[in-house]
């Protein structure tokens, strides 16, 4: 069974730092391109960043370029988010999703930002 | 960056009727088109991809069609678990973008 665990969220300043994790088991994680996608209260989910499987390849969209960085390790089946400059506009969950289809979904974790 | 958009906004629909959404991108995506469910509290859930293909596990009532730019998603006979918001996304193109949704509610 595929698992996705998102881990690391919370409540922060605007202006702070947040690094978000996510466990992945059930399925060959090396293998697959993978993918953060937000969600604030009542809006529809955007698409964050991707990278492929060898992390030859990243996609951010613009409204976290320069600030958020996203990553993996194979080894430890793990994806992670660094988010830096946080704005009280990046309030949301945070899933990570595997593949450019979004196939399977963690069940999120919360990022608050407020002062 | 492709804009997608769905209607109607909200889909007033009785148990066991049928239901069609429709969703529309700016330009065209040929078939790299995903639906997904997203019931209260959770995340949301892959039903359709290449925008007619059911992912595993989704029940048979759930269809999709549509190429280019013009999306349908169909739902043959409404169960009570069907009531929830239903998003497009195309996965053409980076920016990956999402339609505002279809909310799918009883009649």
């Amino acid at each position: 069974e595929v698992q996705l665990v998102e881990s690391g969220g919370g409540l922060v300043k605007p202006g702070g730092s947040l690094r978000l994790s996510c466990v992945a088991s059930g399925f060959i994680f090396s293998s697959s391109g993978m993918n953060w996608v937000r969600q604030a209260p009542g809006k529809r989910p955007e698409w964050v960043a991707s990278i492929t499987t060898s992390s030859n390849n990243i996609f951010y969209a613009d409204s976290v370029k320069g600030r958020f960085t996203i990553s993996r390790d194979n080894a430890k089946n793990s994806l992670y988010l660094q988010m830096n400059s946080l704005r009280v506009e990046d309030t949301a969950v945070y899933y990570c999703a595997r593949d450019r289809k979004l196939d399977y979904w963690g069940q999120g974790t919360l990022v608050a930002v407020s002062s | 960056e492709i804009v997608m958009t769905q209607s109607p906004a909200t889909l007033s629909v009785s148990p066991g009727e049928r239901a069609t959404l429709s969703c529309r991108a700016s330009q065209s995506i040929t078939s790299n088109l995903a639906w997904y469910q997203q019931r209260p509290g959770q995340a949301p859930r892959l039903l359709i991809y290449g925008a007619s293909n059911r992912h595993t596990g989704v029940p048979v009532r759930f269809s999709g069609s549509g190429f280019g730019t013009d999306f349908t998603l169909t739902i043959s006979s409404l169960q009570s678990e069907d009531f929830a918001v239903y998003y497009c996304q195309q996965y053409n193109d980076w920016p990956r973008t999402f339609g505002q949704g279809t909310k799918l509610e009883i009649k």
